[in-house]
């Protein structure tokens, strides 16, 4: 069974940093491309960050570019988000997200999603 | 970056009834790769159709893709109530992987 579980969500101050954690289970992970896709409160989808298989091509949102460092650890089936300078606006539900890799760089499909972990950013 | 506009916001129907909802994109989306997401509520997407109009693993055939270019869309045939939900088009083609803003779909 394909299992996606995040950790490291939290209350964390403005300016603060949080590191997000993501375990993969039930697939091949080393095969496999990331992301990280965020909900904020009542509102849609926001795709953050994009990781390939073998960690080699990363993309992020605008919106979080040089605050955010999307890595991944093949041999401990892990994604990590560390965030940095956080925002009130950074609020959100993080989903670790992602799919078996078939070729090229597709940014954002997913068929595997975690159930997510909240960040609240707030004084 | 691509901007998705869905319409309508949302769609007021009964069980039984066909569902269509539009995904329109600011420049067009080569090899259509536009994706299709249903998320209830407290609960993770799930992803419906990719490429436009392949339906993901286990997804069942009232769900239908359709479109190129600048312009999809999703049709329900016959609405079953676990079908009431947010609907969500995203594109993959470039970075950002941008998603509409959702459509929902909701009892009538």
């Amino acid at each position: 069974e394909v299992q996606l579980v995040e950790s490291g969500g939290g209350l964390v101050q403005p300016g603060g940093s949080l590191r997000l954690s993501c375990a993969a289970s039930g697939f091949i992970f080393s095969n496999s491309e990331m992301n990280w896709v965020r909900q904020a409160p009542g509102k849609g989808l926001e795709w953050v960050s994009y990781i390939s298989a073998t960690g080699n091509t990363i993309y992020y949102a605008d919106s979080v570019k040089g605050r955010f460092t999307l890595s991944r650890d093949n041999a401990k089936n892990s994604l990590y988000l560390q965030m940095n300078s956080l925002r009130a606006e950074d609020t959100a539900v993080y989903y670790c997200a992602g799919r078996h890799w078939t070729g090229g760089v597709i940014v954002g499909l997913a068929d595997y999603w975690g159930q997510g972990t909240l960040v609240t950013v707030s004084s | 970056e691509i901007v998705l506009t869905q319409s309508p916001g949302t769609l007021s129907l009964s069980p039984g009834e066909r569902a269509t909802l539009s995904c329109r994109a600011s420049q067009s989306i080569s090899n259509n790769y536009l994706a299709w997401y249903q998320q209830k509520p407290g609960q993770s997407p799930r992803l419906l159709m990719y490429d436009a109009s392949t339906r993901a693993t286990g997804i069942p055939d009232r769900f239908s893709g359709s479109g190129s270019g600048t312009d999809f869309t999703l049709t329900i045939s016959r609405l079953e109530p676990d079908d009431f939900a947010v609907y969500y088009c995203q594109q993959y083609i470039i970075s950002p992987g941008t998603f509409g803003q959702g459509t929902k779909v909701e009892i009538k």
